[in-house]
């Protein structure tokens, strides 16, 4: 079955830096679209970027731009985000998810931007 | 921009649910998505291409809609469906969400 496991949050000052990982199995990972997708504490949920499967087309959501970067290795079926530059604003719980739209999706990983 | 309304929903189970999705700019009816979430959990997708349930979604779930109007109705709400409800858009470029309507148990 599909399965998509997020790690790599933790605790980061603002203007620190942090790279989340999402681990894919249970399908063709070079197949599929994969977003990175966040959710602020209490709040509702904010697409922020995704790669084709190839990783020949990126975009982003224009809070992030410039400062968070997505990629993916197709050889270890595994999606990151390089998240730089980090704001207290960027406090979230993070998933990943596949395919437009998303019809599987991690648990999440928790980031906390504080000083 | 995507625009949810009501933000709460207040109704009985058994009772049928109305929600709805606006759009600021036309959205392609392939491109419109519904997700279900409980507290503490993932988000679930429900219905794609504005009407199309996902794998394993009862039949009291339904999505309509074109353009910039789109509607997901339950048609008789049980405990489990007791949840937040977001639309989403996955057009050319940009892909957003709505902010979401609750649907409580009166």
């Amino acid at each position: 079955q599909v399965q998509l496991v997020e790690s790599g949050g933790g605790l980061v000052t603002p203007g620190g830096s942090l790279r989340l990982s999402c681990a894919a199995s249970g399908f063709t990972f070079k197949d599929y679209y994969m977003s990175w997708i966040r959710q602020a504490p209490g709040q509702g949920l904010e697409w922020i970027a995704y790669i084709r499967g190839s990783g020949s087309y990126i975009n982003y959501a224009d809070s992030v731009k410039g400062r968070f970067t997505i990629s993916r290795d197709n050889a270890k079926n595994t999606l990151f985000l390089q998240m730089n530059s980090l704001r207290v604003e960027d406090t979230a719980l993070y998933y990943c998810a596949r395919n437009k739209p998303f019809d599987s999706w991690g648990q999440g990983t928790l980031v906390t931007v504080s000083s | 921009v995507l625009a949810q309304s009501p933000g709460t929903l207040s109704l009985s189970p058994g009772e049928r649910a109305t929600l709805s999705c606006r759009a600021s700019q036309s959205v392609s009816s392939s491109d419109l998505a519904w997700y279900q979430q409980k507290p503490g959990q993932a988000p679930r997708l429900l219905i794609y291409a504005a009407s199309t349930r996902a794998t394993g979604i009862p039949d009291r779930f339904s999505g309509s809609g074109s353009a910039t109007d789109f509607t997901l109705t339950i048609s008789r709400l049980e405990p489990e469906d007791f949840a937040v409800y977001y639309c989403q858009q996955s057009g050319r470029t940009s892909w957003t969400f709505g902010q979401g309507t609750k649907v409580e148990i009166k």
